[in-house]
Formats: structure tokens, sequence, C-alpha cells
């Protein structure tokens, strides 16, 4: 099956840092990725819509310069925390659509738990 | 509005005992419908999924799940739980758009 791989899996920074994650189909190409905030004890919470070669489109409520999102190619897509505070503190998991076989379902990385000290 | 509710918060179960998982989903028409296991601290893995036809899936470790029309309901079962099935468990609704809706997940404990 598809394959997400998600790096790194866990980071812990200073208040004031920016952390990237990156998020790669291994064996598909994603034209949509999606990033995803989970809280303990939560499901899921959609923040953005990752579309290569285009700006991503953001939730609700979701800061757009707080969270940089590139989707520079079919494979890859970032997601840059900037100036990390620990309110920002959370597990992030990606996912994407490998549109070959119909694109509904969703292939996840393993996430990647962030601790803003 | 569309949604995808999971009424149980978290269910205990004793290992080797039956379990069924409860979702029900709020959509005008039959959406494609998920379920996903999240072991702690990782991303979500596909056990099963519906699209159109027989309304009895399999999907993977043992479990199954059937659509129910009438009740906008898609329940998780599996005849025997094993202690390594503890994890959370979401059901998910594909409505178009390129969006997904989680439900907020049910947590399995398994007690020996």
């Amino acid at each position: 099956g598809a394959v997400v791989s998600q790096h790194p899996s866990w980071v812990i920074c200073k208040s004031g840092t920016s952390v990237k994650i990156e998020c790669r189909s291994l064996d598909f190409q994603a034209t949509t990725m999606f990033w995803y905030r989970q809280f303990p004890k939560q499901s899921l919470m959609l923040m953005a819509t990752s579309n290569e070669g285009s700006k991503a489109t953001y939730e609700q409520g979701v800061e757009k310069d707080k969270f940089l999102i590139n989707h520079a190619s079919l494979t890859l897509s970032t997601l840059t925390v900037t100036s990390a505070h620990p309110e920002d503190s959370s597990f992030y998991i990606c996912s994407a659509r490998d549109v070959a076989t119909g694109g509904e379902k969703l292939f996840f990385g393993s996430g990647t738990q962030l601790s803003v000290l | 509005a569309q949604s995808v509710t999971q009424p149980d918060i978290h269910i205990t179960v004793s290992e080797g005992a039956s379990l069924e998982l409860r979702c029900n989903y709020s959509y005008g028409a039959t959406p494609y419908l998920f379920w996903y296991v999240q072991s702690p601290g990782q991303g979500l893995q596909l056990l099963l999924k519906y699209f159109s036809g027989d309304t009895l899936v399999q999907g993977i470790k043992g479990f199954e799940a059937e659509f129910k029309r009438s009740q906008s309901s898609f329940n998780l079962r599996k005849p025997s739980v094993h202690w390594s099935d503890a994890a959370e468990y979401f059901c998910a609704a594909y409505t178009g758009g390129f969006k997904t809706i989680f439900g907020a997940g049910t947590r399995l404990f398994v007690k020996a």
C-alpha cells in the first residue's frame, strides 16, 4: 500500500524558535496533502489542505502566518511552526491522497510530537 | 451539517470478548466510510472502508463493519478482542471536495 513518511517523529524546541515537519509520499504522487493537529484524547483537527504548486487552504481559525505550509513537489509537503510557543505543543499528523487509486483513501504519516519549552 | 458521531468516548472489554464500536454519520447522501486505528504516538492506520456494494465489509486484523443506511450507521465489530487491539479508533466519512470528516474517537481498553 501507499506509504507516507513523516519526519521528525518528535521534536523539543525552545520557545521562539521555528520547527519544520516534513511529509513525504514514498511510492505515489500526492497532489493534495493534509495537515492535522491532535490534542490529547481528542480527534484530528484539520489545519490546512496543501496543494502542490499553489497556496495552502487553511481552515477557519488557523493562523497561516504561524503555520507555514509548502508543497513544492508531488511527494513533499512541509509544515513550519514559526516562533513556536508552549501552546503550539501538540501532535501533528499529515496525510495524503493517492489520486491514482481513486483519491478517497487517506494515507497517514506516523505523526510528529512537538513539545515547546 | 455533515458530521460523524462516535457516541462512546471509551469502551472496556475483556480479552477474548466481542467488540462493537458505534459510528453514526449525518450526510445527505451515502458517503464513503472508513475506520482507522491509532496506537499511542502513532499516525492512523486504515482498518477498512465502505464505498458501495456489500454492506458488510471485512478489514485487517479481524475487524469488520456493517453499513446500515436506515440507521446512518457504520459500526465496527470484532468477534474476539486481543490485548493488542487496545488503541484509539476513529470513524471517518469522505463527503467529496477532498474533505474527510473524523469522529471524536473511541478509546478501547482491553482487560485481561
